[in-house]
Protein backbone atom coordinates (compact mmCIF):
# COMPACT_ATOMS: atom_id res chain seq x y z
CA UNK A 1 0.00 0.00 0.00
CA UNK A 2 1.51 3.64 -0.88
CA UNK A 3 -0.34 4.99 1.68
CA UNK A 4 -1.78 8.76 2.64
CA UNK A 5 0.04 10.71 -1.20
CA UNK A 6 -0.34 14.40 -0.70
CA UNK A 7 1.16 16.79 -3.89
CA UNK A 8 2.59 18.65 -4.17
CA UNK A 9 5.28 18.31 -0.89
CA UNK A 10 6.33 22.12 -1.37
CA UNK A 11 4.72 25.21 -2.04
CA UNK A 12 5.71 28.60 -2.85
CA UNK A 13 3.67 31.18 -3.71
CA UNK A 14 3.22 34.76 -3.93
CA UNK A 15 0.85 36.72 -1.74
CA UNK A 16 -2.80 36.67 -3.54
CA UNK A 17 -2.18 33.67 -5.53
CA UNK A 18 -4.54 30.46 -5.67
CA UNK A 19 -2.81 27.42 -3.97
CA UNK A 20 -4.20 24.32 -4.35
CA UNK A 21 -2.86 20.87 -2.50
CA UNK A 22 -4.30 17.45 -3.16
CA UNK A 23 -4.34 14.50 -1.43
CA UNK A 24 -5.56 10.43 -2.38
CA UNK A 25 -6.16 8.56 0.68
CA UNK A 26 -5.16 5.01 1.19
CA UNK A 27 -7.58 3.03 -1.06
CA UNK A 28 -10.78 1.83 1.12
CA UNK A 29 -10.61 4.20 3.39
CA UNK A 30 -13.79 6.17 3.50
CA UNK A 31 -12.78 9.16 6.35
CA UNK A 32 -10.46 11.94 5.14
CA UNK A 33 -8.77 14.60 7.31
CA UNK A 34 -7.62 17.68 6.12
CA UNK A 35 -4.92 19.18 9.64
CA UNK A 36 -2.54 22.33 9.57
CA UNK A 37 0.44 21.78 11.59
CA UNK A 38 2.33 25.32 12.67
CA UNK A 39 4.97 26.24 15.72
CA UNK A 40 2.23 28.47 17.36
CA UNK A 41 -0.64 26.26 17.41
CA UNK A 42 0.42 23.01 16.41
CA UNK A 43 -1.77 20.47 14.66
CA UNK A 44 -5.15 21.47 13.99
CA UNK A 45 -8.54 19.96 12.38
CA UNK A 46 -9.27 21.93 8.97
CA UNK A 47 -12.14 19.73 8.06
CA UNK A 48 -13.11 16.18 7.58
CA UNK A 49 -15.23 13.88 5.32
CA UNK A 50 -17.12 10.80 5.34
CA UNK A 51 -18.29 8.75 2.36
CA UNK A 52 -16.85 11.79 0.14
CA UNK A 53 -19.01 14.30 2.15
CA UNK A 54 -18.26 17.46 4.46
CA UNK A 55 -19.26 16.45 8.37
CA UNK A 56 -17.27 19.10 10.00
CA UNK A 57 -15.46 22.13 8.46
CA UNK A 58 -15.41 24.24 11.61
CA UNK A 59 -11.97 24.39 11.29
CA UNK A 60 -11.83 25.69 8.69
CA UNK A 61 -10.17 29.26 9.26
CA UNK A 62 -12.10 31.50 6.79
CA UNK A 63 -13.84 31.89 3.32
CA UNK A 64 -10.42 31.77 1.70
CA UNK A 65 -10.08 28.33 2.60
CA UNK A 66 -12.20 25.50 0.30
CA UNK A 67 -12.14 21.60 0.27
CA UNK A 68 -13.61 19.27 -2.08
CA UNK A 69 -13.69 15.65 -2.29
CA UNK A 70 -15.58 14.71 -5.73
CA UNK A 71 -14.61 10.77 -5.29
CA UNK A 72 -13.29 8.26 -2.87
CA UNK A 73 -9.74 8.45 -3.95
CA UNK A 74 -9.35 12.18 -4.66
CA UNK A 75 -9.41 15.75 -1.92
CA UNK A 76 -8.59 18.95 -2.51
CA UNK A 77 -7.72 21.83 -0.46
CA UNK A 78 -8.08 25.33 -1.98
CA UNK A 79 -6.76 28.80 -0.52
CA UNK A 80 -7.95 31.69 -2.46
CA UNK A 81 -6.28 34.52 -2.01
CA UNK A 82 -3.36 33.09 -0.12
CA UNK A 83 -1.91 35.16 2.42
CA UNK A 84 1.69 35.34 4.32
CA UNK A 85 -0.10 33.87 7.46
CA UNK A 86 -1.54 30.77 5.78
CA UNK A 87 2.34 29.77 5.63
CA UNK A 88 2.30 26.15 6.97
CA UNK A 89 2.52 22.58 6.91
CA UNK A 90 -0.38 20.81 5.88
CA UNK A 91 -1.50 17.79 6.19
CA UNK A 92 -4.02 14.84 4.65
CA UNK A 93 -4.91 11.74 6.41
CA UNK A 94 -7.34 8.75 6.53
CA UNK A 95 -8.89 6.19 8.02
CA UNK A 96 -11.25 2.90 7.66
CA UNK A 97 -13.66 4.15 10.08
CA UNK A 98 -14.45 7.39 11.43
CA UNK A 99 -14.90 7.03 14.88
CA UNK A 100 -12.45 3.67 15.86
CA UNK A 101 -9.85 3.65 13.47
CA UNK A 102 -6.18 4.73 13.10
CA UNK A 103 -5.61 7.53 11.10
CA UNK A 104 -2.64 7.73 9.03
CA UNK A 105 -1.23 10.60 7.68
CA UNK A 106 0.56 11.52 4.61
CA UNK A 107 3.93 13.31 4.38
CA UNK A 108 2.49 17.05 4.31
CA UNK A 109 2.63 19.82 1.77
CA UNK A 110 4.71 22.30 3.11
CA UNK A 111 3.43 26.03 1.76
CA UNK A 112 5.24 29.16 1.99
CA UNK A 113 3.60 32.58 1.12
CA UNK A 114 5.74 35.25 0.80
CA UNK B 1 -14.01 20.88 24.92
CA UNK B 2 -11.36 18.19 24.61
CA UNK B 3 -7.45 19.86 25.32
CA UNK B 4 -4.30 17.48 25.72
CA UNK B 5 -1.23 18.32 27.05
CA UNK B 6 1.92 16.35 26.73
CA UNK B 7 4.87 17.23 29.13
CA UNK B 8 7.81 17.49 28.85
CA UNK B 9 7.82 19.51 26.04
CA UNK B 10 11.78 17.92 25.17
CA UNK B 11 13.41 15.36 26.92
CA UNK B 12 17.11 14.11 26.45
CA UNK B 13 18.88 10.82 27.66
CA UNK B 14 21.64 8.69 26.94
CA UNK B 15 21.04 5.55 24.33
CA UNK B 16 19.94 2.36 26.34
CA UNK B 17 17.90 4.36 29.22
CA UNK B 18 14.14 3.95 29.62
CA UNK B 19 12.00 6.47 29.22
CA UNK B 20 7.97 7.55 29.45
CA UNK B 21 6.14 10.19 27.94
CA UNK B 22 2.70 11.84 29.73
CA UNK B 23 -0.02 12.85 27.96
CA UNK B 24 -2.89 14.21 29.20
CA UNK B 25 -6.89 15.06 28.22
CA UNK B 26 -9.64 17.18 29.40
CA UNK B 27 -12.74 14.72 28.30
CA UNK B 28 -12.32 11.18 29.28
CA UNK B 29 -15.16 10.20 27.50
CA UNK B 30 -13.12 9.08 24.52
CA UNK B 31 -12.98 5.76 22.80
CA UNK B 32 -9.06 6.01 21.92
CA UNK B 33 -6.22 7.47 21.78
CA UNK B 34 -3.60 7.39 19.43
CA UNK B 35 0.51 8.57 19.68
CA UNK B 36 2.57 9.65 16.94
CA UNK B 37 6.04 9.90 16.04
CA UNK B 38 6.95 12.98 13.83
CA UNK B 39 10.68 13.09 12.47
CA UNK B 40 11.54 16.80 11.32
CA UNK B 41 10.40 17.66 8.52
CA UNK B 42 8.55 14.38 7.80
CA UNK B 43 4.41 13.56 8.09
CA UNK B 44 3.07 11.52 11.12
CA UNK B 45 3.70 7.93 11.75
CA UNK B 46 1.04 6.17 13.50
CA UNK B 47 2.65 4.24 16.62
CA UNK B 48 -0.49 2.92 17.97
CA UNK B 49 -3.58 3.11 18.94
CA UNK B 50 -5.51 1.92 22.52
CA UNK B 51 -9.04 1.86 22.17
CA UNK B 52 -11.06 2.87 25.57
CA UNK B 53 -11.51 -0.55 26.29
CA UNK B 54 -7.70 -1.08 26.67
CA UNK B 55 -5.37 -0.30 29.54
CA UNK B 56 -2.18 -0.94 27.49
CA UNK B 57 -1.10 -1.70 23.94
CA UNK B 58 2.94 -3.01 23.11
CA UNK B 59 4.45 -2.37 19.85
CA UNK B 60 8.17 -3.96 19.85
CA UNK B 61 10.05 -1.65 22.74
CA UNK B 62 6.84 0.86 22.76
CA UNK B 63 4.23 0.57 25.66
CA UNK B 64 1.04 2.63 25.77
CA UNK B 65 -1.07 2.82 28.89
CA UNK B 66 -4.53 4.66 29.13
CA UNK B 67 -6.05 5.40 32.06
CA UNK B 68 -9.40 7.27 31.52
CA UNK B 69 -10.94 7.66 34.82
CA UNK B 70 -7.48 9.91 35.33
CA UNK B 71 -7.36 11.32 31.68
CA UNK B 72 -3.73 10.30 31.09
CA UNK B 73 -1.81 8.05 28.79
CA UNK B 74 1.95 7.36 29.32
CA UNK B 75 4.41 5.85 26.20
CA UNK B 76 7.21 3.93 27.69
CA UNK B 77 10.15 3.69 25.45
CA UNK B 78 12.66 0.67 26.56
CA UNK B 79 16.34 1.01 26.13
CA UNK B 80 15.94 4.21 23.94
CA UNK B 81 18.56 4.86 20.71
CA UNK B 82 19.44 6.91 18.84
CA UNK B 83 17.30 6.07 16.22
CA UNK B 84 14.48 7.02 18.44
CA UNK B 85 15.08 10.84 18.76
CA UNK B 86 12.47 12.64 17.14
CA UNK B 87 8.72 14.22 18.38
CA UNK B 88 5.88 12.22 19.80
CA UNK B 89 2.68 13.36 19.64
CA UNK B 90 -0.24 12.19 21.86
CA UNK B 91 -3.65 12.46 19.91
CA UNK B 92 -7.32 12.06 21.23
CA UNK B 93 -11.19 12.34 19.82
CA UNK B 94 -11.96 16.02 20.27
CA UNK B 95 -15.81 14.53 20.14
CA UNK B 96 -18.02 12.30 18.02
CA UNK B 97 -16.91 13.32 14.67
CA UNK B 98 -13.52 11.57 14.37
CA UNK B 99 -11.63 14.50 14.63
CA UNK B 100 -8.46 14.54 16.52
CA UNK B 101 -6.68 16.60 19.24
CA UNK B 102 -3.22 17.01 19.53
CA UNK B 103 -0.49 17.63 22.02
CA UNK B 104 1.87 19.80 21.50
CA UNK B 105 4.56 16.74 21.32
CA UNK B 106 7.85 15.81 23.82
CA UNK B 107 10.90 16.19 21.38
CA UNK B 108 13.20 13.05 22.49
CA UNK B 109 16.71 13.07 21.89
CA UNK B 110 18.90 10.29 22.16
CA UNK B 111 22.62 10.26 23.02
CA UNK B 112 25.06 7.87 21.45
Amino acid sequence: DAGVIQSPRHEVTEMGQEVTLRCKPISGHNSLFWYRQTMMRGLELLIYFNNNVPIDDSGMPEDRFSAKMPNASFSTLKIQPSEPRDSAVYFCASSLRELNNEQFFGPGTRLTVL
Amino acid sequence: KQEVTQIPAALSVPEGENLVLNCSFTDSAIYNLQWFRQDPGKGLTSLLLIQSSQREQTSGRLNASLDKSSGRSTLYIAASQPGDSATYLCAAPGGSQGNLIFGKGTKLSVKP
